[in-house]
């Protein structure tokens, strides 16, 4: 079965402090990952794909699939990166996004 | 085009009652996809259209859900004889066809509440 897991439904930090967002999936295939990200009254936006292997707002997220893993990661973290983050999977049915029950991260000043 | 954009933002309505939705998603896009979240859950697939055709629906999707994408624009959403398990945020999305996929452009949802 195809399933997103995100252990942690609230992670709290000190602005300043490495942040990690953890996200596992099973998945039998090559998966393709994402994160996605709602910050307050906004709408819910893709963060970035690990096809990408970019950085977006410091963020970056490494796809390990001996862990079958994809955790979130940032240095040092600021007060605007407080907000819901969604780790999904794009699986086998090419139509379909496999949703994880989300994180909620608040950096504390 | 601001981007994908839904009608209502908020209903209540009393159990039993029908409501319809609308979804109006970024113009170039040709694939719709309605979704159902619930507090402390991520979104979950209802069923998507590709262009006017509806072409998967989840079991989730009961026989009082109905979805229609009209000449492959807007979409609606109706659920007749709501019940209060139906009480959720109902999420539109569009994408594709010159982005990917999953690459997923949501609107700012419809906070249904049922009484």
């Amino acid at each position: 079965a195809q399933r997103v897991t995100q252990p942690e439904k609230l992670l709290s930090v000190f602005k300043g402090a490495p942040v990690e967002l953890k996200c596992n999936y099973s998945y039998s295939g090559s998966p393709e990952l994402f994160w996605y990200v709602q910050y307050s009254r906004q709408r819910l936006q893709l963060l970035l794909r690990h096809i990408s292997r970019e950085s977006i707002k410091g963020f970056t997220a490494d796809l390990n699939k001996g862990e079958t893993s994809f955790h979130l990661k940032k240095p040092f973290a600021q007060e605007e990166d407080s907000a819901m983050y969604y780790c999904a999977l794009w699986g086998d049915s090419n139509y379909q996004l496999i949703w994880g029950a989300g994180t909620k991260l608040i950096i504390k000043p | 085009d601001t981007g994908v954009s839904q009608d209502p933002r908020h209903k209540i309505t009393k159990r039993g009652q029908n409501v319809t939705f609308r979804c109006d998603p970024i113009s170039e896009h040709n694939r719709l996809y309605w979704y159902r979240q619930t507090l402390g859950q991520g979104p979950e697939f209802l069923t998507y259209f590709q262009n006017e055709a509806q072409l998967e629906k989840s079991r989730l999707l009961s026989d009082r859900f109905s979805a229609e994408r009209p000449k492959g624009s807007f979409s609606t959403l109706e659920i007749q004889r709501t019940e209060q398990g139906d009480s959720a945020m109902y999420l539109c999305a569009s994408t594709g066809p010159t982005s990917s996929y999953n690459e997923q452009f949501f609107g700012p949802g419809t906070r249904l509440t049922v009484l």
